[in-house]
């Protein structure tokens, strides 16, 4: 069974800074996928990582994926007031048509 | 433009009572999903679907049951509705092939009292 680990869970920082969330997993998948969401709406996706050392950027965000240590990284640099938001990582289950395994989430806030 | 839409958009029902909510998509996407979202757990997948015919249980699909007549369609049923069916619910499409992203509906928020 698939379980996903993200770290922390929440996230005060200070307009400027930078920081990383951390998104384990527990077994083999090489597919990952980080979707943003903010309060009463949907998730938005923000990075699909097809492969081992992926890496993909998006103005103030970097994600990273190494399919080897069941890790991935979303990188925030210079954090702004708008990048507050609740950021899910979630794996591929299998296949590419079964579905993903979240992550609980990791809720950001970034104050002036 | 494509989109997916859901609805009702909130529901309150009593326990025991069947609900069903509604999942269109216009993406003419072959995989089509349903999750639930609680404090504290994120998103679990409810049931899921490859095609036309085909369903699949997830991580949480008791209590729960899909249908798939078409490619737009994948209503969700809740046979007897429960307290602990109270949650947010997205419907999520994809295509059948890579990179097989998801896209998310606005999503129904189900109370069940």
């Amino acid at each position: 069974e698939l379980k996903v680990e993200q770290n922390p869970l929440f996230l005060s920082m200070q307009e400027g800074k930078n920081y990383t969330i951390y998104c384990n997993y527990s077994t083999t998948s090489d597919r990952l996928y980080w979707y943003r969401q903010d309060p009463g709406k949907s998730l938005e996706s923000l990075f699909v990582l097809l492969s081992n050392g992926a890496v993909k950027q998006e103005g103030r965000l970097m994600a990273s994926l190494d399919t080897k240590a069941r890790l991935s990284t979303l990188h925030i640099t210079a954090a702004v007031h708008d990048l507050s938001a609740t950021y899910f990582c979630a794996p591929l289950r299998g296949g590419g048509a079964d579905g993903l395994t979240f992550g609980k989430g990791t809720h950001l806030i970034i104050q002036p | 433009d494509a989109e997916i839409t859901q609805s009702p958009r909130h529901k309150i029902t009593e326990t025991g009572r069947q609900v069903t909510l509604a999942c269109h998509q216009t993406w003419n996407h072959n995989n089509m999903f349903w999750y639930r979202q609680d404090l504290g757990h994120g998103l679990r997948l409810i049931h899921y679907s490859y095609g036309v015919q085909d369903t699949n249980k997830g991580e949480v699909s008791d209590g729960y049951s899909v249908s798939r007549s078409n490619t737009e369609d994948l209503p969700l049923t809740l046979e007897s509705a429960a307290s602990s069916q109270t949650s947010v619910y997205f419907c999520a499409s994809s295509a059948g092939q890579e990179p097989y992203e998801q896209y998310f509906g606005p999503g129904t928020r189900l109370t069940v009292t």
